[in-house]
């Protein structure tokens, strides 16, 4: 099984739409769950992270995280065509390391 | 706003070759790391580096792998015989390292892409 599962789309949606971007997982040792954005030929930008379950906010961007279900995700609000990107998430157990473990990706297209 | 660089963008060899891919990460971080991704496949880890030495690293940084912080700003990743399943786009990242969000806030450079014909 492997461990970060995402969908790699691609998801295409009109501009000002609600985005729901998911993962699982299947290690439950993982503490910290991150999501990165990608653009072409770029690296990955972090976006937020979150510890253990719970919602965290940061501006159109909200993360959650569902520690029973091993599922996580990223949600955006009114989605602009510059946030077609791929987006990653990412996990690490923490305690020290914090090396992620990326998902797939998944590609996002916000048309005008 | 202060970023990590690659250089070459692009770097083309032939198998066995030896290739060096080469990055600046940011001025006062103090961790690095290479990660690799192939394409249509997810970013995997390689290697992270603190206080010249390796701190961790993944199953895929065997011994043909190496790196180096040269000097005070450089970090180079060391490819010594390379194989046509390198080919894929390595990025460099760094952070600050201090406490959890230094730790988890890796900025990553934009990546240099690595051919193996």
């Amino acid at each position: 099984q492997k461990e970060v599962e995402q969908d790699p789309g691609p998801l295409s949606v009109p501009e000002g739409a609600i985005v729901s971007l998911n993962c699982t997982y299947s290690n439950s040792a993982f503490q910290y769950f991150m999501w990165y954005r990608q653009y072409s030929r770029k690296g990955p930008e972090l976006l937020m992270y979150t510890y253990s379950s719970g919602n965290k906010e940061d501006g159109r961007f909200t993360a959650q995280v569902d520690k029973s279900s091993k599922y996580i995700s990223l949600f955006i609000r009114d989605s602009q065509p510059s946030d077609s990107a791929t987006y990653l998430c990412a996990m690490s157990v923490g305690g020290g390391s914090y090396i992620p473990t990326f998902g797939r990706g998944t590609s996002l297209i916000v048309h005008p | 706003e202060p970023e990590v660089t690659q250089t070459p963008s692009h770097q083309v060899t032939q198998m066995g070759q030896e290739v060096i891919l080469r990055c600046v990460p940011i001025s006062n971080h103090l961790y690095f790391y290479w990660y690799r991704q192939i394409l249509g496949q997810k970013v995997e880890f390689l290697v992270s580096f603190y206080n010249n030495e390796i701190s961790e690293k993944s199953e895929i940084f065997d011994d043909q792998f190496s790196v180096e912080r040269p000097d005070g700003s450089n970090f180079t990743l060391k490819i010594r015989s390379t194989k046509l399943e390198d080919s894929a786009m390595y990025f460099c990242a760094s952070s600050e390292g201090l406490g959890t969000s230094g730790a988890m806030e890796q900025y990553f450079g934009p990546g240099t892409r690595l051919t193996v014909t």
